[in-house]
């Protein structure tokens, strides 16, 4: 049964610091891995979508890398700014027939201005 | 493009009374999703339609949950009758094709945020 876990489940940084999100899962047979941004009272936003024959991604300040052999994925932010401030969430799909995608739990960001 | 439309966005109900979500995907999506988000964590998916059909509802509580995609677009999500623990965001998403080894983004809606007291 495929997991996925975040760690953090918060963090807090100061503006203009790069960081780096964690995403574990304990099934490394993926073939992709994705990134959404989710706004208080609001639903998901597709952030980085990594298949699984890349190593990473890029889009603007975001950069999100997979290890499938270690079961890892990371999502680099760099110059952070006050709107980036979200729950970030990885997502893999389960490796039954039914295809399922598995949520964690995601990382609460906060910029501090 | 439009995206993913859902109503209503929030909505405050008492135990044992229904309730019904609304979803339109965005226009072509074959694949619909409801998903169940508690506060503080991942969502949750209920149930999963490709066109019309149900796909995958294993973790639907079908004694009081029930989801339809008529016509293979719109779809309604009901609950009857509520409990306590219905209580969260109940999320519609939708991708062009869902096929094993897809590597397609999901389009998440707003979502209705559900109290039930």
């Amino acid at each position: 049964k495929q997991e996925v876990t975040q760690i953090p489940a918060a963090l807090s940084v100061p503006e203009g610091e790069n960081l780096v999100l964690n995403c574990s899962f304990t099934d490394s047979a993926i073939y992709n891995l994705q990134w959404f941004r989710q706004d208080p009272g609001k639903g998901l936003t597709s952030l980085l979508l990594i298949q699984s024959s890349q190593r990473e991604q890029t889009s603007g300040r975001l950069n999100a890398s997979l290890d499938k052999s270690s079961g890892r994925s990371t999502l680099y932010i760099a110059a952070s700014q006050p709107g980036d401030s979200a729950t970030y969430l990885c997502a893999v799909p389960s490796l039954n027939r039914d295809d399922k995608i598995i949520f964690g739990k995601g990382t609460r960001l906060h910029i501090l201005p | 493009e439009a995206g993913v439309a859902q109503s209503p966005r929030y909505k405050i109900i008492e135990k044992r009374q229904s309730v019904a979500f609304w979803c339109n995907p965005i226009s072509g999506h074959a694949t619909l999703y409801w998903y169940q988000q508690i506060l503080g964590q991942g969502p949750k998916l209920l149930i999963q339609f490709q066109n019309n059909g149900v796909v995958d509802d294993s973790q639907l509580p079908k004694d009081r949950f029930s989801a339809e995609r008529l016509k293979g677009v719109d779809s309604t999500l009901k609950i009857q009758p509520a409990k306590l623990e219905d209580s969260a965001v109940y999320l519609c998403a939708s991708s062009p094709i869902r096929a094993p080894g897809a590597n397609e983004k999901l389009f998440f809606g707003s979502g209705t945020q559900l109290s039930v007291l």
